[in-house]
């Protein structure tokens, strides 16, 4: 069956990084984008951005353009989703989900992965 | 890129049917049919309910249906259970490939 699984949750201090992983199985991984989302703390789902089916490009929101590098390994199945110069305003769970190539719906999630920043 | 906006909190008792709103503009939900709604309970994934507007994946409930007037999208739950009670997020293909969430609504059955 289809499954996104993340990586474990992180605790960075402000102005570190975190690269979150999330990996495909039980569908042809070049069928699908992947986009993330997160959910900061008593806040709504936020749409940050996706990775094309073909792995070479990317849409950020503005809001993240410049400090979120999406990457992926079409190798292992696996997409990668990078937030830099992170502030306590970052600490949320963050989502995998993939769509079928202009299918313009999530029909998939990860399970999440709990991102805290603090000193 | 501003939210969707949904109300915060929408409430009914056993059997009875809600709606939810979800109000954008003429830049997301007024000129695109690819509004979305997800279901999600504390701690889980978020659950695909509604695509295209009004469209069920296979395995959801009937009594959940989508539709869309103007700038407004709707998502109604008939025979409320009480397994419904979670928070729904609408979202909509905006344009060159980017998204916007609601702001969410939780229901309580």
């Amino acid at each position: 069956q289809v499954q996104l699984v993340q990586s474990g949750a992180e605790v960075k201090k402000p102005g570190a990084s975190v690269k979150v992983s999330c990996k495909a199985s039980g569908y042809t991984f070049t069928d699908y984008h992947m986009h993330w989302v997160r959910q900061a703390p008593g806040q709504g789902l936020e749409w940050m951005g996706l990775i094309f089916s073909s792995g070479g490009r990317t849409i950020y929101a503005p809001k993240f353009q410049g400090r979120v590098t999406m990457t992926s390994d079409p190798f292992t199945s696996t997409v990668y989703m990078e937030v830099s110069g992170l502030t306590p305003a970052d600490m949320a769970v963050y989502y995998c989900t993939r769509e079928g190539v202009e299918s313009y719906r999530f029909d998939s999630w990860g399970q999440g992965t709990l991102v805290t920043v603090s000193s | 890129q501003s939210a969707l906006t949904q109300p915060a909190w929408v409430s009914g008792s056993p059997g009875q049917s809600i709606t939810i709103s979800c109000t954008g503009s003429s830049s997301d939900v007024g000129v695109y049919d690819r509004v979305s709604w997800y279901q999600h309970h504390p701690g889980k994934a978020p659950k695909l309910m509604i695509y295209d507007v009004s469209r069920r994946p296979s395995g959801v409930s009937h009594r959940f249906a989508g539709s869309k007037s103007g700038n407004t999208a709707s998502l109604t739950i008939s025979g409320l259970q009480a397994e419904d009670e979670a928070d729904y997020y609408c979202n909509s293909y905006t344009n060159i490939y980017t998204y916007v969430f609601g702001t969410g609504t939780k229901v309580t059955v």
